[in-house]
Parts: C-alpha cells; structure tokens; sequence
C-alpha cells in the first residue's frame, strides 16, 4: 500500500513562475518529511526537510508547507528556473526507513 | 568526493547468476541504507546497517538478498539466482546518527537477462 502519494505525475510550468508539487500521505505516524530531486541516471539529492512540529521551512527558493490535519505537505519553487527541471519525491518517515512516493515530473520552460 | 560512491554504476547479467555490489557512505556517517527503485515508483527501503549492526533486513524483497556490513564503513549487497524481476536500480545512502536526511549515491543499473 502506498503510504505517500504523489498525484500529480508531471507538472509544467514557466521560468520565473511558481512551481508547487503535492503530497500527501496516510501514515499518521510519520514524524519528518523530505523532498528530493532527481535527474535521469542519477541518485536522488536532497532538497528540503521539515518536521511535524513545524508547518513551515524555507531555503532560498524552497518552501516546504507541513498541513498535518490534511496529511498533506507542498514543495514551492520560487521563481523556478529552467535547471529545477527533474522528477520530485517526496518522502516520509517515521525512524529510519524513508517512504517515498512515486513523484513529479517539473518541466521549467524558458 | 565525499558523497556517498556506489560501484559498479552499470551491471548487466545472465538470469540466474549471482551479483554483488559495493557502497562506500560518507565517512563521518554511521547509518547505511541499501532501495531499490524500479521504473516509474520511489525508491523503495529494502535494509539498514547502523555501524555493523544489520537493524531491518525484514523488507529485503526475498532470501535471495543479503547484506552486509563487516567493518562498519562499506556495504555490499548480494543478489543470488538474478530473475529478470531484478532489474532495477539499486541506491544506497548514508546519513549521520541523529540525522533523518539520507543522502543518496548514484545508484547501480542491474539488468538481468
């Protein structure tokens, strides 16, 4: 059973707009939620972590947004930029396992 | 380098026969992961070492996999009598004790044929 969903398989949007991917996911247990972005051929990197105690974190361009009554967490890119072009994951845990979903497409578009 | 390294990055093999593959973690970090990531899906957890300890092996997907450890710093992970299911990529990732962001290497192509 997929525990963490990602609905939206792809996502295009305009350099220099915003770029908001979704998550959303079942287990109330999780505690710490992440993002990661890959490229093609290439291990997942890190992007932006936040924890259950907080609903928002912010790094540069990118904020994650933690709404835990919905179960449901937001990655936005601001203002995207045609290099953030890669598939998304987002990714739950509750100790050590991470969780995934099957992620986002964004394409960035000149 | 100091990322997590992962080798071989490519591995094509005959069904049936057996492969291993090698991650180095970051140094300083004692936690190891090994996913697995077939197309179109997450990564999906399949173990967990924290030093040599091997903490959760109960979602290696069958008992054709194994892992180990031995010194608490490289990982090996064996696939014995490949099937064709097998084919996927394989990421390991390491992070520090305390931290919950894992950082992944570049991951290992295995096709089985």
């Amino acid at each position: 059973d997929q525990q963490v969903k990602q609905n939206s398989p792809s996502l295009s949007v305009q350099e220099g707009r915003i770029s908001i991917l979704n998550c959303d996911y079942t287990n109330s247990m999780f505690d710490y939620f992440l993002w990661y972005k890959k490229y093609p051929a290439e291990g997942p990197t890190f992007l932006i972590s936040i924890s259950s105690i907080k609903d928002k974190n912010e790094d540069g361009r990118f904020t994650v947004f933690l709404n835990k009554s919905a179960k449901h967490l937001s990655l936005h890119i601001v203002p995207s930029q045609p290099g953030d072009s890669a598939v998304y994951f987002c990714a739950a845990s509750s100790g050590y396992a991470l969780n995934f979903g099957k992620g986002t497409s964004l394409l960035v578009t000149p | 380098d100091t990322g997590v390294s992962q080798d071989p990055r490519h591995k094509i093999t005959k069904r049936g026969q057996n492969v291993t593959f090698r991650c180095d973690p970051i140094s300083e970090h004692n936690r190891l992961y090994w996913y697995r990531q077939t197309l179109g899906q997450g990564p999906e957890f399949l173990t967990y070492f924290q030093n040599e300890a091997q903490l959760e092996k109960s979602r290696l997907l069958s008992d054709r996999f194994s892992a180990e450890r031995p010194k608490g710093s490289f990982s090996t992970l064996e696939i014995q009598r490949t099937e064709q299911g097998d084919s996927a990529m394989y990421l390991c990732a390491s992070s520090p004790q305390g931290g919950s962001e894992a950082f992944f290497g570049q991951g290992t192509r295995l096709t089985v044929v």
